[in-house]
């Protein structure tokens, strides 16, 4: 079965710095790999979206997301966050078993300091 | 572009009780999906419906959890009887085709609190 691991809970950055939230999954074929982000009251938003091609993926809001096959790995990153970017952040696999449903991690609560 | 409808946003019932949840996904898009997120977890698939057919519904627990899209649009979640476990923010989302790399579409969700 399909998993998705992300290993920080909560993250603390000072605005201005640069930011990486780490994921690992466990799937049998080629992943389809998501970056979502919730904000408080607000629903999902995509960030990004990985399938195939160049493994470094550009999304909304300046962030990017790097697939490693060999590390099992789909980190997302931006080089400087802003007070805005505070929220919780989602990594999802999909495309298992002829279904189309997510699987999500537990996130990562995202910390801005001024 | 209007997004991805669901009410009530809050709602709070006594154990035992029943309730229902209401979806109102982006207009034109085949694929529904239910998504039961409990607090401090990611959200996790109840069950997906293409037009009004169910694709997957294995992780509902059905004795107690029933979902129906009639005609292909809206869809109707329901508990019942509810128990304390079942508080959580429920959410609805929607793609276009369903294929596993289609885009999402998350709602706001309803939270529900069970006491």
């Amino acid at each position: 079965a399909q998993s998705v691991t992300q290993p920080d809970i909560h993250i603390t950055v000072s605005e201005g710095a640069s930011l990486e939230l780490r994921c690992n999954y466990s799937y049998g074929a080629t992943p389809y790999l998501f970056w979502y982000v919730q904000s408080p009251g607000q629903g999902l938003q995509l960030l990004l979206k990985y399938f195939s091609g160049d493994t470094l993926v550009q999304g909304i809001k300046g962030f990017e997301a790097e697939f490693k096959r060999s590390q099992s790995s789909f980190n997302l990153r931006k080089p400087s966050v802003h007070w805005s970017d505070a929220a919780e952040y989602f990594c999802a696999v999909g495309g298992g078993g002829g279904a189309d449903g997510l699987t999500f991690g537990k996130g990562t609560h995202l910390i801005i300091q001024p | 572009e209007a997004g991805v409808a669901q009410s009530p946003r809050y709602k709070i019932i006594e154990k035992r009780q029943s309730v229902a949840f209401w979806c109102n996904p982006i207009s034109g898009h085949a694929t529904l999906y239910w998504y039961q997120q409990i607090l401090g977890q990611g959200p996790k698939l109840l069950i997906q419906f293409q037009n009004n057919g169910v694709v997957d519904d294995s992780q509902l627990p059905k004795d107690r959890f029933s979902a129906e899209r009639l005609k292909g649009v809206d869809s109707t979640l329901k508990i019942q009887p509810a128990k304390l476990e079942d508080s959580a923010v429920y959410l609805c989302a929607s793609s276009l085709t369903g294929g596993p790399y289609d885009t999402q579409y998350f709602g706001p969700g309803t939270r529900l609190t069970v006491l």
